[in-house]
């Protein structure tokens, strides 16, 4: 779905920087969810939240990645001291509810090179 | 937790032949199986999907088909043109309870179409 919205879209990063990853829901969305994808390997789960609260985060690394989405304003992926293997696409998705029928559409993607 | 095996890796056919893709899944509560496809640099685009109540689906060029039993699904694409050409992930979930969010993808098929 065009609507969710991902910024930037490219970022470049050294090793032990700070990546800040952002992500605009579809209007009326209260629901957002972050996949990343390592090269050449599928996408995997890292975090569920809603509005101020984080509902799911057990695909989340345990250290350095941390993730919100508040009040007002997009959810951030924040992810500390950048490492190698943290180069890969960040995808964000969004829907009104996670209940069933509500499928999962993602947005266009943020491509994190950390060198 | 849910483990999701693909095959084959890659796949090369010519224009106008079908393509079939087969994943396995080990969770039997899966109840929900979407087929995304990704053109380089892009966001996987949902193609498709099934729920566990039906064992077929067809959308014109695209079929999916579902076997609970042996927990196996698969993408069908005839008739295939050039811009079939990308990769396609399948995926699973349990929506029971609304967390259909929380996709366990596979490791991705590279389908190229030659014309």
């Amino acid at each position: 779905n065009a609507g969710v919205m991902q910024n930037p879209r490219h970022l470049v990063r050294r090793r032990g920087q700070e990546a800040r990853l952002r992500c605009s829901p579809v209007k009326g969305h209260s629901h957002v969810y972050w996949y990343r994808q390592l090269p050449e390997e599928g996408l995997k789960f890292m975090v569920y939240l809603q509005k101020e609260n984080i509902i799911d985060e057990s695909g989340m690394p345990k250290e350095r990645f941390s993730a919100e989405f508040p009040k007002e304003g997009p959810s951030i992926l924040r992810i500390q001291q950048v490492v190698r293997g943290d180069s890969a696409a960040y995808f964000c998705a969004s829907s009104p509810a996670p209940t069933s029928g509500n499928t999962i559409y993602f947005g266009e993607g943020s491509w994190l090179t950390v060198v | 937790g849910e483990n999701v095996e693909q095959h084959p890796s890659t796949l090369s056919v010519q224009e106008g032949d079908s393509a079939v893709i087969k994943c396995t899944y080990s969770d039997s509560a899966s109840n929900y199986f979407p087929w995304y496809k990704q053109e380089l640099g892009k966001r996987p685009q949902l193609i498709i999907d099934i729920r566990s109540n039906v064992g077929e689906k067809k959308d014109q060029r695209i079929a999916v088909t579902l076997n609970k039993t042996a927990k196996h699904f698969s993408l069908h694409i005839t008739e295939t043109q050039p811009e079939d050409s990308a990769v396609y992930f399948c995926a699973a979930s349990n929506e029971s309870g609304g967390s259909n969010y929380k996709l366990t993808f596979g490791k991705g098929t590279l389908l190229t179409v030659n014309p």
